[in-house]
């Protein structure tokens, strides 16, 4: 099983909003992603989580804040979000090793849209 | 930095028919991977196939196949016999990095469309 859940599905949200997107994984995977896509672009790294702690950050606004609160659950809390950040946002995870094959499984993702 | 290249922005193929959809790349770390993926419009990314820099053989998975040569910097996708449900972007992506530092760096796609 290569299941990786997101929810909500759909999200609209004002820009005063506070709201928070869920992602979850029981394939014992110790590394999970956030990545933000928009409309006919590739997907762009985010955060990055590591045994449930933060390796990497690319930069990303401090209107978005990551949480890792175990193994297998990873949420992104949004706050006083711009109209440029609607996108899908797309979770992954994939096993930790130190080399070899590391697919990452990626969930069906969140349409965020905000106004 | 490692980089992706798709020169394919869409293609239309027949039902039926093979198609292949190129990716090349640039490294000069002598371990890396390669990865395709397939996203419908629904969103979701889906894993295809991986090729090891030092694998031997080109990887196979049902109906698709990666064309990996190694001197030339590709790794191109092969898909046989084509469905409707082909249709979808297409993403080509190489590893970067190690252990929890690790992340993909994608192609810019490419978008299939399968014809009746």
């Amino acid at each position: 099983d290569t299941e990786v859940t997101q929810t909500p599905k759909h999200l609209v949200m004002g820009m005063t909003n506070k709201k928070s997107l869920k992602c979850e994984q029981h394939m014992g995977h110790r590394a999970m992603y956030w990545y933000k896509q928009k409309a006919k672009k590739p997907p762009e790294l985010m955060f990055v989580y590591s045994y449930e702690k933060l390796s990497i950050n690319e930069s990303v606004p401090s209107r978005f804040s990551p949480e890792c609160p175990n193994s297998s659950l990873l949420n992104l809390h949004l706050h006083a979000l711009q109209p440029e950040d609607s996108a899908l946002y797309l979770c992954a995870s994939r096993r930790w090793t130190s080399g070899g094959q590391e697919t990452q499984y990626f969930g069906p993702g969140t349409r965020l849209l905000v106004l | 930095a490692q980089k992706i290249t798709q020169t394919q922005p869409g293609m239309f193929v027949q039902e039926k028919e093979a198609v292949t959809l190129d990716c090349t790349y640039d490294t000069s770390d002598p371990s890396y991977g390669l990865f395709w993926y397939k996203q419908p419009s629904s969103g979701e990314m889906i894993f295809l196939i991986y090729q090891g820099s030092y694998d031997q053989q080109n990887a196979t998975e049902g109906r698709y196949s990666l064309n990996f040569q190694k001197a030339r910097k590709s790794a191109n996708l092969v898909i046989s016999a084509s469905q409707l449900g082909d249709s979808a972007m297409y993403f080509c992506a190489m590893r970067e990095g190690a252990g929890g530092a690790q992340k993909l760096v994608f192609g810019q796609g490419t978008r299939l469309t399968i014809n009746p």
